[in-house]
């Protein structure tokens, strides 16, 4: 079983410019979602999806933007990359909102702006 | 917005000994959950507690979640070098969509 698949595994980006980050999950879970890691800060959410064609905003969804065209993928775009947004980013889905149902997390993506 | 915090940040502990991480909420939860991310890996879900004053155990693993349903403790006795790493909490908001993650707990153990 594949799980949560993210690419790619590691990113070094200069400044100002774009990529996306792809997120894909075969688990048909209706939820889905997009942390940053940085050190001594824990997980913060960047934006989540409750199903296919909704999105919503987390904690720190500036400089991001997503979409959810299949229940399937959950890409993560970065409009102009700025070196705050060097960190690790984990995807990951769920059968069910948060309140009833644990988290699958992906191998992360480790992303460099210089 | 809701706040989840976690303590201590790091825990140096000598193998063979039991520490306890604590975990408070600034609302009411209704559930907690713990996840587990060993050095390099990624978050991987351990437990999560419903009830209030619910105790549940995995091996040598002891979670608690409070009467208030406000905080959470995740107790390890006889540590092992298998224990190392990062231990997070997190509890949804009262609408349910947004999880959100204590800072963790780094272990490390002493041989």
């Amino acid at each position: 079983n594949a799980g949560v698949t993210q690419t790619p595994k590691f990113q070094v980006l200069k400044t100002g410019q774009s990529m996306t980050l792809q997120c894909a999950q075969d688990m048909n879970h209706e939820y889905m979602s997009w942390y940053r890691q940085d050190p001594g800060m824990g997980l913060r959410l960047i934006h989540y999806s409750v199903g296919a064609g909704i999105t919503d905003q987390g904690e720190v969804p500036n400089g991001y933007n997503v979409s959810r065209s299949t229940t399937e993928d959950f890409p993560l775009r970065l409009l102009s990359a700025a070196p705050s947004q060097t960190s690790v980013y984990f995807c990951a889905s769920s059968y069910s909102a948060p309140t009833g149902a644990e988290a699958f997390f992906g191998q992360g993506t480790r992303l460099t702006v210089v | 917005g809701q706040q989840v915090m976690q303590i201590p940040q790091y825990q140096h502990v000598q193998e063979g000994e039991d520490f306890t991480t604590y975990c408070n909420s600034s609302t009411t939860l209704s559930n907690i959950q713990w996840y587990k991310q060993r050095p390099g890996g990624h978050p991987v879900f351990l437990i999560q507690l419903v009830k209030s004053g619910e105790v549940k155990k995995q091996k040598r693993l002891t979670f608690q979640f409070g009467e208030a349903k406000k905080n959470s403790s995740l107790h390890i006795t006889a540590t092992q070098t298998t224990d190392v790493g990062t231990y997070f909490c997190a509890g949804p908001e009262a609408a349910g969509n947004k999880l959100t993650f204590g800072g963790g707990t780094r272990v490390l153990v002493k041989p």
